[in-house]
């Protein structure tokens, strides 16, 4: 299985509500990543957990709260989301002892209302 | 600061056709690692291959190949004979290596993009 699933794939909500994305892994990797894709531009870094524990977090907005209840699943709890924060949310993996090329998911593509 | 440039925008071919996308990059690290992906249309990344800054030998996976030469600083992509399933968005990124509670992890530094579209 060397799949990374992220549900749900679309997401709308309004401004005052709290969302949660969720993405899987069974490969064993032990670091995962949330990264966020504005329409036309590249992936940018938001978090890094390795070994369930959170490494980086790149400045991100306190609305954004990331939690990794194990190894192989990471969630992104969304609340009091802006209309700037559409975009397309990236969950990947990879292994984290020696770094290895990263596996990806499909997205969740999130529209704030 | 670690910059990785792909300054072609967008590129249309007719199939069949082979097409180069450009890559360049800047890092102070000795080590780094290089990569590049391809984003179709469903939206996930998919990786296509990875280079370390050691090792410049070219590199041909059907009809992929890869040019990495570090003395100007460029990564560049060519794919033989495109077909119309090659239209996609391709990603170079350049990647350092941090550390942080005791392992390693890539931090990808990606490019803008290119826009490849073949037509039939």
């Amino acid at each position: 299985d060397t799949e990374v699933t992220q549900t749900p794939k679309h997401l709308v909500m309004g401004m005052t509500n709290k969302k949660s994305l969720k993405c899987e892994q069974h490969m064993g990797h032990r670091a995962m990543y949330w990264y966020k894709q504005k329409a036309k531009k590249p992936p940018e870094l938001m978090f890094v957990y390795s070994y369930e524990k959170l490494s980086i977090n790149e400045s991100v907005p306190s609305r954004f709260s990331p939690e990794c209840p194990n190894s192989s699943l990471l969630n992104l709890h969304l609340h009091a989301l802006q209309p700037e924060d559409s975009a397309l949310y990236l969950c990947a993996s990879s292994q984290a002892r020696d770094f290895e090329k990263l596996f990806f998911g499909s997205g969740t593509q999130l529209s704030v209302l | 600061a670690q910059k990785v440039t792909q300054a072609q925008t967008e590129i249309s071919v007719v199939e069949k056709e082979d097409v180069t996308l450009d890559c360049v990059y800047e890092t102070r690290d000795t080590t780094y690692y290089l990569f590049w992906y391809k984003q179709p249309p469903s939206g996930e990344l998919v990786f296509l291959i990875r280079r370390n800054s050691f090792d410049e030998q070219n590199e041909i996976s059907g009809r992929y190949s890869w040019n990495f030469q570090k003395s100007t600083s460029s990564f560049n992509f060519t794919i033989t004979a495109s077909q119309v399933v090659d239209s996609a968005v391709y990603f170079c990124a350049l990647s350092e290596i941090s550390n942080a509670g005791g392992t390693s992890y890539g931090k990808l530094t990606f490019g803008q993009g290119t826009i490849l579209t073949v037509h039939p």
